[in-house]
């Protein structure tokens, strides 16, 4: 299994919804990532964990929570979110020791924020 | 300092050509520099990847030139194909960064590669 799987592919929300977005994988690796992607644009990071623990935070608004229950999952609850928080976003996982460098990234989830 | 430069921003090929894309830095601190493919609806995959102690490493119709000391890096892609036509991304990541084993990956801004058959 190489695969990082993100739930759910498509959401639209409005600005006073909850909702979150749900990435999984099975690779054994110990870091996981949460990416938001405009249009043709580059992934920007938003969050970094290391071991399940928290490890960056690129000083992304408390609206956004990322939460990391196990080394396999990793959520992003959505809170009170505005319009130009729409944005494709991508979980990205790597493994432990040599292979820390490489990011396997899922398909993403695109967010519309009514 | 942080900042990866990456020209053009959009390459149009005939199938058959070689298409060229290149990306400039200007952070010593990089140690790393993977070049990923993005389809439509997709997530960027790993593409092929250069430390700066190669200066040149190919895989298949891929190859990455490393320039250490311009800091400069490219992407050559042979018989380009029209499947190869999708959005590409350099990146680089510096040691240690956000004191940190897993560090932060900084993109540039991506070129267009469209491949005419």
């Amino acid at each position: 299994d190489t695969e990082v799987t993100q739930t759910p592919k498509h959401l639209v929300m409005g600005m006073t919804n909850k909702k979150s977005l749900k990435c999984e994988q099975h690779m054994g690796h110990r870091a996981m990532y949460w990416y938001k992607q405009k249009a043709k644009k580059p992934p920007e990071l938003m969050f970094v964990y290391s071991y399940e623990k928290l490890s960056i935070n690129e000083s992304v608004p408390s609206r956004f929570s990322p939460e990391c229950p196990n080394s396999s999952l990793l959520n992003l609850h959505l809170h009170a979110l505005q319009p130009e928080d729409s944005a494709l976003y991508l979980c990205a996982s790597s493994p432990p020791g040599q292979g820390r460098n490489i990011q396997y990234f899922g398909a993403g989830t695109r967010l519309s924020v009514l | 300092q942080q900042q990866v430069k990456q020209s053009p921003q959009s390459l149009i090929v005939q199938k058959g050509g070689i298409s060229i894309i290149n990306c400039a830095y200007e952070n010593t601190a990089f140690d790393y520099f993977p070049w990923y493919q993005q389809f439509p609806g997709k997530g960027p995959a790993l593409l092929i990847a250069i430390r700066p102690d190669v200066s040149e490493k190919k895989e298949g119709r891929f190859t990455i030139s490393f320039n250490k000391s311009a800091k400069q890096f490219s992407l050559h892609i042979m018989d380009s194909q029209p499947g190869d036509s999708a959005t590409y991304f350099c990146a680089a990541r510096a040691r240690n960064a956000g004191g940190t084993s897993y560090g932060k990956l900084t993109f540039g801004q991506g070129t267009i590669l469209t491949v005419h058959p």
